[in-house]
């Protein structure tokens, strides 16, 4: 079936030390996003590529970037995790114009900060 | 600031018994989403509405998409255990392909 794959499922990381998140999809779709989802609260929109341009959203922190290779791969970098880093990450996907417009989720990491 | 105000918060109710979530915005949206999220994993779409007043069954859920495609309700019929998780509403803000969230509302179906 076609999906949105995240991996790791769940990191485990050091305060300060670099982590990378990765997503893929077999949609082939044009947008995607990374959204961070701390307990019991809205995702909050951290940017999105579409196509190969990056939107990122006007209180994303610098300490998060990310990079699109290509249509398929996405990847969370978090330079300098710190202990209000530790949330869900989740990577989404959609297609305007191809469809209704509809976001797919992935199934999130959990990312832990010691 | 768009914003997504969904109500109530939290529910528990009893298995059998029915509900109504409401997500209501003072904005317009091209499109709205329903999810459902359980406890480490990502929200499960279960719905889309485009049309101002569309009405979508899904078995025992019913979405509702209002005429000004402002606001939006999902309505569970006999809710069962299984019903249980974390709801979220998303509008999707026009010609951004960006969407906004709304607040959750919580629920627990109680055997």
């Amino acid at each position: 079936d076609a999906m949105v794959i995240q991996n790791p499922r769940y990191q485990v990381t050091q305060f300060g030390k670099p982590v990378t998140l990765s997503c893929s999809q077999t949609l082939n779709h044009n947008v995607m996003y990374w959204y961070q989802q701390k307990s019991s609260q809205a995702p909050k929109l951290l940017f999105h590529y579409y196509d190969k341009d990056f939107n990122n959203e006007a209180d994303t922190p610098d300490n998060f970037q990310s990079r699109r290779p290509n249509t398929s791969f996405c990847f969370l970098d978090i330079r300098s995790p710190g202990l209000g880093d530790a949330a869900m990450y989740l990577c989404a996907t959609s297609s305007p114009g191809r469809e209704t417009d509809t976001q797919y989720f992935g199934p999130g990491t959990r990312l832990t900060v010691l | 600031t768009q914003l997504l105000e969904q109500s109530p918060q939290f529910l528990s109710i009893q298995e059998g018994e029915n509900l109504t979530v409401y997500c209501n915005s003072s904005s317009v949206f091209s499109s709205l989403q329903w999810y459902r999220q359980e406890p480490g994993e990502g929200p499960v779409l279960l719905v889309t509405v485009v049309t101002g007043g569309e009405v979508k069954k899904l078995k025992r859920l019913t979405f509702q998409f209002g005429d000004a495609r402002k606001d939006s309700s999902l309505h569970i019929t006999a809710a069962q255990p299984g019903d249980t998780g974390l709801y979220l509403c998303a509008g999707e803000r026009t010609g951004t392909y960006k969407y906004i969230f709304g607040t959750g509302t919580r629920l627990k179906v109680l055997a």
